[in-house]
């Protein structure tokens, strides 16, 4: 089964500088990649998705991805980041063999400091 | 459209108890899913139904029981808690197929004494 790796289990940032948030997968397989963000208190939401195409991904809220097939990740960006943006963040992998198993890594604690 | 809706939001069990979460989408989707998330641990997949009355296992499905009897709603039953079973509960549903987006709940905190 595939596999998600999330490299940092906190980011701690200052308002308005850059942030990148690691994820590495493992599968046999293609695979579907996802990234989500869950809010205090609050569900899952998507961020963005890579199915195919051009390696990099533009998301909601000024986020971005990219995809990199030979170091297997697809870690997220952005530019400069809000406080509104402290959030947990979670990658996630679905292979396209269609067996509904949808593999979550860890989650990415970011805190925005101002 | 409320999208998908957890009840309860809370809830405190003794060992050995049982109780149902209900999950609820108003989005006409084929896919739901049930979910617990533990601290270092992300979400894992307990139990998914690609459709009504159908069900599945997913990662961690023992000591879980579900069902599906009508499309909108996905039961989780915990027969007889147990302190392994504190955790963050959530819901999702989706259009099916792999590169489909998951839509989740607000989530159902239990804790088992």
């Amino acid at each position: 089964a595939q596999s998600v790796t999330q490299l940092d289990s906190q980011v701690p940032v200052f308002e308005e500088a850059p942030v990148e948030l690691r994820c590495n997968y493992s599968s046999s397989v293609s695979v579907y990649l996802f990234w989500y963000v869950q809010y205090p208190n609050q569900g899952l939401q998507l961020l963005l998705k890579y199915l195919s195409g051009s390696t990099l991904v533009k998301g909601i809220n000024g986020f971005e991805a990219e995809f990199n097939k030979s170091q297997t990740s697809f870690h997220l960006r952005k530019p400069s980041v809000h406080i509104s943006d402290t959030a947990e963040y979670f990658c996630a992998v679905s292979d396209l063999r269609g067996n509904n198993d949808m593999r979550f890594g860890a989650g990415t604690r970011l805190t925005v400091k101002p | 459209n409320a999208g998908v809706t957890q009840t309860p939001k809370f809830r405190v069990l003794k060992t050995g108890q049982s109780m149902t979460l209900l999950c609820a989408q108003d989005m006409n989707h084929e896919y739901m899913y049930w979910y617990r998330q533990d601290p270092g641990m992300g979400l894992r997949l307990i139990h998914y139904s690609v459709g009504e009355g159908t069900t599945a296992k997913g990662e961690v499905p023992d000591g879980y029981n579900v069902s599906r009897l009508k499309k909108q709603n996905f039961l989780l039953g915990l027969e007889s808690a147990a302190p392994s079973q504190t955790s963050v509960y959530f819901c999702a549903s989706s259009l099916g197929q792999p590169y489909n987006e998951q839509f989740f709940g607000p989530g159902t905190r239990l804790t088992v004494l």
